[in-house]
């Protein structure tokens, strides 16, 4: 069954280094998004992709967060200068066709900013 | 602006016990609402998609009704299993591009 996938798993940075978080999304989907999950808080969302543009993006993604769709099967997001408040869980999810359609969550990567 | 809230926040129940978990939504005017499972720190795993022109979907043991004109949907899940400790998430979209606005959560546990 095709599944969104996510690397790393877990990774370590220090505050104020760039870093890299990659997600395969299911390949016939067309709608990308990202959302993040501090420790005992909710999921929220981030931003969302399609047509190889944003499509909405929340007051979280300021000009320190960007996504690319660098080829056909990988959507990144990326973090520019880390700060300790972006240590959280990240995942990445894929839909059909975007609204009013199921979406599949990535395992997450969960990000350490030290 | 839509918000989403999930009570309890907590749920202890023995094993077999049928159970509700509650989740309530404050603008009606939604596509569907999907319920995921989470566990310690894992990702979110969809369990039921329900369309707004639907009043429940079942899978296994796990069955979904959903009453928009009153902002709830309902998750039973029946004779209850250990296996089924985590937390259950709903989410409803919302905006053109059909992000998801989460709730906060209900965390299960099974005693066996």
């Amino acid at each position: 069954e095709p599944e969104v996938t996510q690397t790393p798993s877990h990774q370590v940075t220090q505050m104020g280094q760039e870093v890299i978080l990659r997600c395969v999304p299911i390949s016939n989907h067309l709608y990308f998004y990202w959302y993040r999950q501090i420790l005992g808080q909710k999921v929220e969302f981030l931003v969302s992709f399609y047509n190889n543009e944003i499509s909405e993006k929340s007051e979280i993604f300021d000009d320190q967060f960007s996504v690319e769709r660098p080829d056909g099967s990988n959507f990144t997001l990326k973090i520019r200068s880390t700060k300790l408040e972006d240590s959280a869980m990240y995942f990445c999810a894929s839909s059909l066709r975007g609204l009013g359609y199921e979406q599949f969550f990535g395992p997450g990567t969960r990000l350490t900013v030290l | 602006k839509q918000e989403v809230t999930q009570i309890p926040a907590a749920l202890s129940v023995p094993e077999g016990e049928n159970l509700v978990l509650n989740c309530s939504f404050t603008d009606s005017a939604i596509y569907n609402l999907q319920w995921f499972r989470q566990d310690p720190g894992k990702g979110l795993t969809s369990l039921l998609l329900i369309q707004s022109s639907q009043r429940e979907q079942t899978s296994g043991r796990l069955n979904a009704s959903l009453d928009k004109s009153s902002g709830r949907s309902t998750l039973y899940i029946a004779a209850s299993q250990p296996g089924d400790s985590a937390t259950y998430l709903c989410a409803v979209p919302s905006g053109n591009t059909g992000k998801l606005i989460f709730g906060q959560g209900t965390t299960l546990q099974v005693k066996p």
